[in-house]
């Protein structure tokens, strides 16, 4: 069953901030929220995960609302190498070895 | 190499041949899972290995498929009498640390596979 619920599509304006959103009402205390993507015709990559402060790192940044109920991916500055499907997942980290990818979010930047 | 290798990138093969995938996980990463994925969806979790061990199978569609590890390095997905609906691109990732870790996964390029 899907944890996460994220928009089928997304367009965003070369060089604007990409804001991509996430529900995960379910989510329990123990369970992570991880963001990755997948290029066409690659594997997915690994972009940040974050358990309820917000995180950021060298590619975006993660904002996680205080219900824990949905989040945010931020891409500040969108190229165009940055269109993707963008997966938004939910990991208990004690126990599951599954990722559950759903259909994501299919990302174009536009020039 | 510096990233998880998969062989090979495509397969064709008629339906009800036999097909063996390979997988070169990142040197010493333990956890080595592999996917599935067909057209416009998401990868679908297969199998996981921490180690040599089949630590987690439930993802197997049947059991035509099988997978092992047998030095907990290389892996390989064996799909038998293959059907055209086993058509998708299997990927195959690996991590540092168990399953249940917070570290990320790190993916191959995956193997089309083409069941005609």
């Amino acid at each position: 069953d899907a944890k996460t619920t994220q928009p089928p599509s997304m367009d965003c304006a070369e060089g604007r901030a990409a804001n991509l959103p996430c529900n995960h009402s379910t989510i329990s205390g123990n369970e992570y929220v991880y963001w990755y993507r997948q290029i066409h015709s690659q594997g997915p990559q690994y972009i940040i995960h974050g358990l309820k402060n917000n995180e950021t790192n060298e590619m975006a940044s993660l904002i996680i609302t205080e219900d824990r109920k949905s989040s945010t991916l931020i891409l500040p500055h969108a190229t165009l190498r940055d269109t993707a499907v963008y997966y938004c997942i939910v990991r208990d980290q004690t126990g599951a070895n599954n990722l559950f990818f759903g259909t994501g979010t299919r990302l174009t930047v536009i020039p | 190499g510096a990233g998880v290798s998969q062989t090979p990138s495509n397969k064709v093969t008629e339906k009800g041949k036999y097909v063996e995938l390979r997988c070169d996980p990142i040197s010493g990463h333990t956890a080595l899972y592999w996917y599935r994925q067909s057209l416009g969806q998401g990868p679908e979790f297969l199998i996981y290995f921490q180690g040599t061990g089949a630590a987690d199978d439930s993802g197997l569609p049947n059991d035509r498929f099988f997978a092992v590890r047998p030095e907990g390095s290389v892996s390989t997905l064996k799909i038998q009498r293959t059907e055209r609906g086993d058509s998708a691109v299997y990927l195959c990732a690996s991590s540092p640390l168990a399953g249940g870790s917070t570290r990320e996964l790190f993916f191959g390029e995956g193997s089309r596979l083409t069941v005609l």
